[in-house]
């Protein structure tokens, strides 16, 4: 079975700090994405990534950074986070081709004081 | 610009009956693939259902089916013979480069 993996399941993190959000996939996919998910706006993309060391802006990137160092691995940084990026964070990741499913990781619940 | 919608916040269905799950999305491709997931409150996201654009005939797994409506740009989701495990948060998407998501739909399933 494909694995995503988010290093973390709830985080509460203050005002100003620095966040990572950690994502792992066990299945060589070359893309992998980060997502927010809010009430009522569905799952909006952040960033997405076509390879290693490779990285293009999705719908609402401000405030947000990306890392892909290696390719299982795909990491969201909020440089200094802010009460506006509360929220439900979800990694996926998949094969290429536009007909492929993305399979999701368990979410990550930040909420930001 | 691409775009999902869903129009019903919030779903009910008796157990044992049907539902359908209503989507709509705005495109100029003509290649593209729609999806249906589902969100549990485990909220590991589960694919339920995949239709390729270019297949007229609708998908179907087991107790689930899609109205694709090309023309139309409609994507439904029914689900005959509801279960208590059903009941879930659905997403309708789209893709062709990358995902679009619709803002989902709160399926409660009554016993």
């Amino acid at each position: 079975d494909v694995k995503v993996t988010q290093s973390s399941r709830y985080l509460v993190k203050r005002t100003g700090e620095k966040v990572f959000l950690e994502c792992v996939q066990d299945m060589d996919h070359e893309n992998m994405f980060w997502y927010r998910q809010d009430p009522g706006l569905g799952l909006r993309l952040i960033y997405f990534s076509y390879d290693v060391k490779m990285k293009e802006k999705g719908d609402i990137p401000e405030g947000y950074s990306v890392s892909r160092e290696k390719k299982e691995r795909f990491s969201l940084i909020l440089e200094s986070a802010s009460t506006n990026q509360t929220s439900m964070y979800l990694c996926a990741s998949n094969h290429g081709v536009a007909k492929n499913i993305q399979y999701f990781g368990a979410g990550t619940r930040l909420s930001v004081l | 610009a691409q775009t999902v919608t869903q129009s019903q916040p919030e779903m009910s269905v008796q157990e044992a009956e049907t539902v359908t799950l209503s989507c709509t999305y705005d495109t100029s491709e003509s290649d593209y693939y729609l999806f249906w997931y589902k969100q549990p409150p485990s909220r590991q996201m589960i694919l339920v259902i995949r239709q390729e654009a270019y297949k007229q005939q609708n998908a179907t797994e087991n107790r689930f089916s899609v109205n694709f409506q090309k023309a139309a740009k409609s994507f439904s989701l029914k689900i005959s013979d509801s279960q208590l495990g059903d009941a879930a948060m659905y997403f309708c998407a789209y893709r062709r480069l990358t995902f679009i998501f619709g803002q989902g739909t709160e399926l409660s399933v009554k016993p």
